[in-house]
């Protein structure tokens, strides 16, 4: 069965302390993988779309990688608006989507 | 430009009732979608649209589940004799093609509590 998952399920981090995140999902058939945020009561928000093995995106802080097997989520120098719950999901051939369980980060001051 | 919007945002109701969720896609916008979210679990798949018909209905739960789009817009999301465990917050998501690489983007979802 094709899955996404993700850990640490949760992460503390120090404001200023780096980390990364992990996603591993199945290989058969994906054609994207996504990463979104989502604050507590919102939706999620998209943030990269990787596509092939190799491939890096950056947005502020953050910088996503892609392997053949899985994808890192970093977060440089994190601040306390970095905290939220961070999704991944792979596509599949069809478009449809498969979100891991999350990552919780929580930056304190 | 306006994003994804659901109504109602909170929705208590008895269990045995029935309750419609609606969802507003991006407008020009002809995939839609509907995930569930339970407490500390990930996003489970229900439904998806492309124009207003459904090629894949495999994540709905039961047969008390069922979802329309009308008009290649809006969506209602029908649960009838609500259950307990139907308790969670329905997502809904748009994406313009529907293709395996269009990105999804969400609305803020409908916290729905069965009592």
């Amino acid at each position: 069965e094709d899955q996404v998952t993700q850990s640490p399920e949760a992460l503390r981090l120090q404001e200023g302390e780096s980390s990364s995140l992990n996603c591993s999902y199945t290989v058969s058939g994906l054609r994207g993988l996504f990463w979104y945020r989502q604050d507590p009561g919102k939706g999620p928000e998209f943030l990269f779309t990787l596509y092939s093995a190799g491939e890096e995106k950056e947005k502020e802080r953050l910088k996503a990688t892609l392997t053949k097997k899985e994808s890192f989520l970093h977060i440089t120098a994190p601040k306390p608006e970095d905290s939220a719950t961070y999704l991944c999901a792979r596509a599949d051939s069809w478009g449809k989507f498969q979100f891991g369980a999350g990552t919780q980060v929580v930056v304190t001051p | 430009g306006a994003g994804v919007s659901q109504s109602p945002s909170n929705k208590v109701t008895e269990k045995g009732k029935d309750v419609e969720l609606r969802c507003d896609p991006i407008s020009g916008h002809t995939a839609l979608y509907w995930y569930r979210q339970s407490l500390g679990q990930g996003l489970e798949f229900l439904i998806y649209f492309q124009g207003n018909s459904a090629p894949d209905k495999s994540g709905l739960p039961s047969d008390r589940f069922s979802a329309e789009r009308t008009g290649g817009s809006v969506s209602t999301l029908t649960i009838q004799r609500t259950q307990q465990e139907d308790s969670a917050v329905y997502l809904c998501a748009s994406s313009s093609q529907g293709s395996s690489t269009d990105t999804q983007y969400f609305g803020p979802g409908t916290r729905l509590t069965v009592l």
